[in-house]
């Protein structure tokens, strides 16, 4: 069964760095997103993107944040100066219409 | 965000019993909900949804309910297994948009 897949499953950087998360969603599928989920808090929406665009972004979503599909499969999350409070799992998924289907989510550590 | 609360933070249930997880939610413009099943080190994996237009839907051992006029839905799980154990993540979306929102999960332990 086909399945998004996210590369690395761990990263720690220092507070300041550039980080680059990356997804490759399932072949079929149209929109793609990023969630994040702080330790013991709930799963949040970052961003949602279609047609090589941003489709719906959160207030999380702001300047430090950016996506791109640079080719066919891949879809990636950048964080241009990360902050201690952005220590979180990351998720991508896409879907097709009806539901979203997750990868296994990178963790980051900001330290 | 508190729009979708699920209250009870753990159930444990016995194997072969049935397992009722619930969901509230407060804004009336979702039309959309999706039950998510998340093992640790795991993305969350997609089990039912449903629509606003119906009141239950069933998939094997798993029927989502939803009562509208309560705000409310519950997942069935009959019988309840031991790999079922696993936190379960209630989500809404509102027509037109594309972002789920997320309950904080219910953690469910099956016992042999």
């Amino acid at each position: 069964e086909p399945e998004v897949t996210q590369t690395p499953s761990h990263q720690v950087t220092q507070m300041g760095q550039e980080v680059i998360l990356r997804c490759v969603p399932i072949s079929n599928h149209l929109y793609f997103y990023w969630y994040r989920q702080i330790l013991g808090q709930k799963v949040e929406f970052l961003v949602s993107f279609y047609n090589n665009e941003i489709s719906e972004k959160s207030e999380i979503f702001d300047d430090q944040f950016s996506v791109e599909r640079p080719d066919g499969s891949n879809f990636t999350l950048k964080i241009r100066s990360t902050k201690l409070e952005d220590s979180a799992m990351y998720f991508c998924a896409s879907s097709v219409k009806t539901h979203e289907d997750f990868g296994p989510g990178t963790r980051l550590l900001v330290l | 965000d508190q729009q979708v609360k699920q209250n009870s933070p753990s159930l444990s249930v016995q194997e072969g019993r049935i397992s009722i997880l619930n969901c509230d939610y407060t804004n009336s413009m979702f039309d959309y909900f999706l039950w998510y099943k998340k093992y640790p080190a795991e993305g969350p994996t997609f089990l039912i949804s449903i629509s606003s237009i119906k009141d239950k839907n069933e998939d094997g051992r798993f029927t989502v309910f939803l009562n509208k006029s309560a705000k409310h839905l519950s997942l069935h799980i009959v019988p309840s297994q031991p790999g079922d154990s696993a936190v379960y993540f209630c989500a809404a979306r509102i027509q037109g948009a594309q972002k789920l929102v997320f309950g904080q999960g219910t953690r469910l332990t099956i016992n042999p």
